[in-house]
């Protein structure tokens, strides 16, 4: 149980092209999302925290206008690269998180990341 | 106040051998440590955790320590094969969010 899906799993684009990036929690209702990035070999970074219905919540020097989270239901998470360039070339990872889930310890399950190139 | 350190940046170790992966913070109210798994073109996947109120904790091959006082916490990997080469990451939550070391790039060799 608790897994989490990204479509696609990578992506090209050319600069200035927006991408939209999915993340579903495909057999339990994630009451809360996360964006993480990853740039290779280093550590994930948290970009946004969102609950269904509520609008994200962006770490600081995450540009909302840029990277835009949507949690439209309970099981369904996009985030869009508005007019991407080469410097958000990276991988973005999406993790959901249930109260319920884990013997209550509202543990995060992370998906398979999605691997964004931007030309 | 919010990081985790994470060493060492990589490690080497022989088929069969104990890799030790050590994690410190700083923050008081992070209440919960996970390790986790990453390997290449992958999503990071949860090894074990443990709260705070617990010294120790084992779930197969996996031992994690944690030391309260000192606010540091350890992976143990033991009988380590091929297999675990990977990139470890310890983390830790405050509130809901999680903050992560900077990773442990492991090679188990043959």
């Amino acid at each position: 149980g608790a897994v989490v899906s990204q479509h696609p799993s990578r992506v090209i684009c050319k600069s200035g092209t927006s991408v939209k990036i999915e993340c579903r929690s495909l057999d339990f209702q994630a009451t809360t999302m996360f964006w993480y990035r990853q740039f290779p070999k280093q550590s994930l970074m948290l970009m946004a925290t969102s609950n269904e219905g509520s609008k994200a919540t962006y770490e600081q020097g995450v540009e909302k206008d840029k990277f835009l989270i949507n949690h439209a239901s309970l099981t369904l998470s996009t985030l869009t690269v508005t007019s991407a360039h080469p410097e958000d070339s990276s991988f973005y990872i999406c993790s959901a998180s249930s109260p319920g889930l884990a013997g209550g310890l509202n543990e995060q399950f992370f998906g398979p990341g999605t691997r964004l190139t931007v030309l | 106040q919010q990081q985790v350190k994470q060493s060492p940046q990589s490690l080497i170790v022989q088929k069969g051998g104990i890799p030790i992966i050590n994690c410190a913070y700083e923050n008081t109210a992070f209440d919960y440590f996970p390790w986790y798994q990453q390997f290449p073109g992958k999503g990071p996947a949860l090894l074990i955790a443990i709260r705070p109120d617990v010294s120790e904790k084992k779930e197969g091959r996996f031992t994690i320590s944690f030391n309260k006082s000192a606010k540091q916490f350890s992976l143990h990997i033991m009988d380590s094969q091929p297999g675990d080469s990977a990139t470890y990451f310890c983390a830790a939550r405050g509130g809901n969010k999680l903050t992560f070391g900077t990773g442990t790039q492991l090679k188990v060799e043959l």
